[in-house]
């Protein structure tokens, strides 16, 4: 199975901090990427890399902004946050050259 | 861009019985997957299966590409197998997910 870790998994926090979604993998893929889920519902898009220094908007707009300083590693920030950001947010990477990807557990956010 | 749709968008089985997930996508793909998104929320790799056709256990799946869908078989369900079932294209280095099928395996 695919070494790719989300923290925290659950959070709980009030309107206006600010938090940071961590997500790490070990597998030396260049590419990563994020994704909304609200419940019941299908995944998009937000935040991709293909690599160190490289960061792109996805699909679906989102206030939250990305870094990609070392492979390894794809954080999430949220500067403000809010009650409409809350939601599953799901971090994978993908291999290549087949582009599949691998998925963490997720982290679970709910805005108060 | 590419449009994924999946039926049906909710099934309830019970268990020991089998069904049958369907993926249609609207352009040629070089990689299909799917996915099991348990009630956890985790989304775990099923299978990568562009064309032809793979089995794990009591699942297989199918794709015919130059038709542009393909099938998730599940046989002998169980209770663990509940959950969302997801498949997913690549297309422009992105992953196209379909809105999935809610399955419900009652004891």
């Amino acid at each position: 199975e695919a070494d790719i870790y989300q923290t925290p998994r659950y959070l709980v926090i009030g309107t206006g901090k600010k938090i940071t979604l961590e997500c790490s993998q070990t597998m030396g893929h260049d590419k990563m990427y994020w994704y909304q889920q609200d419940p019941g519902m299908e995944l998009h898009l937000i935040h991709y890399s293909y690599g160190v220094n490289s960061t792109e908007k996805g699909d679906l707009s989102s206030e939250s902004t990305v870094s990609r300083i070392r492979t390894e590693h794809f954080p999430l920030t949220l500067e403000s946050a809010r009650p409409s950001h809350t939601s599953q947010y799901l971090c994978a990477s993908s291999e290549h050259p087949t582009d599949t990807q691998y998925f963490g557990p997720g982290t679970r956010l709910t805005v108060l | 861009g590419i449009q994924v749709e999946q039926s049906p968008p909710d099934l309830i089985l019970q268990e020991g019985a089998n069904s049958t997930l369907r993926c249609n996508f609207s352009d040629s793909v070089n990689n299909l997957q799917w996915f099991h998104q348990n009630p956890w929320g985790q989304l775990i790799n099923l299978f990568y299966i562009p064309s032809g056709t793979k089995q794990n256990g009591r699942l297989s799946a199918t794709t015919v590409a130059t038709e542009r869908y393909s099938l998730l078989y599940i046989s002998s369900s169980q209770t663990t197998d509940s959950g969302v079932y997801f498949c997913a294209v690549v297309s422009g280095g992105k992953l196209i997910f379909g809105q999935g099928t809610e399955l419900s395996v009652k004891p």
